[in-house]
């Protein structure tokens, strides 16, 4: 059983760059079973897919966060990461991290449904 | 964008009753040349990340229930708890994972009556 852990500050002050960390056990990375992916879930609303990425390094990135964010994977650590930049109030949210199962449409393999989440770790940005 | 829209926004139901959720998305996301709708269902306790239920609209992740079936195809889907339990009670969320970007409903609360 795949499990996930974020990590990162809880605290972000506006302007400034959001970066949290994704910790993988019982999986890695660096296999094509999953796109590794995160989604963030405002106080009292609903869910926002962030970005995904796959074992080749490919990404697909929200377009309305895509000027912003920026995802990676360290294969070596089992980790995989997010960075959002020049974050507002309207970042403050609980983040998580989870996998991903691919799924086929015509020649791509693409990020289909989550299948395991992580806790998700709350994060607030003010001064 | 592919819009997700579920209904009701809430729902009560007395336990052991049968409660039924719908999702209608903005266009058709039934893969032709797979015959598969992209579509899953999630489940969220409070305090609790959200859990898989449902994916290609109607099969059920390892380890739900039976009470939990999903149905439908193309642009509307629905989720149906055969018999309400009182550990059921949760927010729950449609997903379309057709094209990015992936988007979900906004959710429907259900409670116990």
């Amino acid at each position: 059983q795949v499990q996930l852990q974020e990590s990162g500050p809880g605290l972000v002050k506006p302007s400034e760059t959001l970066s949290l960390t994704c910790t993988v056990s019982g999986g890695s990375t660096g296999s094509s079973a999953f796109y590794w992916g995160w989604i963030r879930q405002p106080p009292g609303k609903g869910l926002e897919w962030i970005g995904s990425i796959y074992y080749t390094g490919g990404t697909y990135y929200n377009p309305s966060l895509k000027s912003r964010v920026t995802i990676s994977a360290d294969t070596s650590k089992n980790q995989f990461s997010l960075v959002l930049s020049s974050v507002t109030a309207a970042d403050t949210a609980v983040y998580y991290c989870a996998t991903i199962k691919p799924v086929d449409t015509g020649m791509l393999r693409t990020p289909g449904y989550f299948q395991h989440w992580g806790l998700g770790t709350p994060v607030t940005v003010s001064s | 964008d592919i819009v997700m829209t579920q209904s009701p926004d809430s729902l009560a139901v007395s336990l052991g009753e049968r409660a039924t959720i719908n999702c209608k998305s903005s266009q058709s996301i039934l893969y032709r040349s797979t015959n598969k709708s992209y579509f899953s269902w999630y489940q969220q306790k409070p305090g609790q990340p959200p859990r898989l239920l449902i994916s290609w609209a109607s099969t059920r992740e390892s380890g739900v229930p039976d009470r939990f079936s999903g149905s439908g195809s193309g642009t509307d889907f629905t989720l149906t708890i055969s018999s309400l339990q009182a550990e059921d009670v949760a927010v729950y969320y449609c997903q379309q994972y057709y094209s990015p970007p992936f988007t979900f409903g906004q959710g429907t609360r259900l409670e116990i009556k």
